[in-house]
């Protein structure tokens, strides 16, 4: 596909419960982020790859969040122990990695979670 | 310092008018300033940036006016359309992208 994809569109589940987010970036791109946005507000910064590894993971809020993306394409965002408040829509953003601080990022669609 | 914040919330223009929308920052490590529109249902898409070494850019009816002492900067959306109705996000990266927390556009016919 020509842009990012993220599946599912929407996500539904229950308190307690795990989840996982997964993210198709554009073909090529080296560099992968996760980021959250909250109703009525912009993207919050969870989470950058560049390849397989994770080389900033200081926007995830605590450990019950936890990315991989082990063949430095599809990368996974995943939530133990749902809460509520992890409600959210959540964006993945790709870009080559090539172009310094001027690297464009192209975001995908985002999940819509929602914590019963 | 890791803050940007946008204004206003929410904007109504009518069709043809101008549409400005005002950010700041305090970090003045910030070396990239992009501006993002995001449709209801979809991902941001990058509009416009800047670099803190340029005061203003242009690309067609959009442009970004930069004061680097006054740690401002602004978009103008000449000429609004309805299609323009969407949300704006102003951002500024230092090691990672900061976002503003958006203002709703809306123009009138």
């Amino acid at each position: 596909g020509a842009g990012v994809s993220q599946t599912p569109s929407n996500k539904v589940t229950e308190k307690g419960k795990y989840v996982e987010l997964r993210c198709d970036p554009i073909s090529g791109h080296t560099a992968l982020y996760w980021y959250r946005q909250s109703l009525g507000q912009g993207p919050e910064f969870l989470i950058y790859f560049q390849g397989t590894g994770a080389a900033d993971d200081s926007g995830l809020p605590n450990d019950r969040f936890f990315a991989v993306r082990p063949e430095g394409s599809v990368s996974t965002l995943k939530i133990q122990r749902t809460e509520r408040g992890d409600s959210a829509v959540y964006l993945c953003a790709s870009s080559s990695g090539l172009a310094g601080v001027t690297d464009t990022q192209y975001f995908g669609p985002g999940t819509r979670l929602t914590v019963l | 310092q890791q803050q940007v914040k946008q204004s206003p919330q929410s904007l109504i223009v009518q069709k043809g008018g101008i549409s400005i929308i005002n950010c700041a920052y305090e970090n003045t490590a910030f070396d990239y300033f992009p501006w993002y529109q995001q449709f209801p249902g979809k991902g941001p898409a990058l509009l416009i940036a800047i670099r803190p070494d340029v005061s203003e850019k242009k690309e067609g009816r959009f442009t970004i006016s930069f004061n680097k002492s006054a740690k401002q900067f602004s978009l103008h959306i000449m000429d609004s359309q309805p299609g323009d109705s969407a949300t704006y996000f102003c951002a500024a990266r230092f090691d990672k992208l900061i976002f503003g927390a958006g203002t709703r556009l809306a123009v009138h016919p």
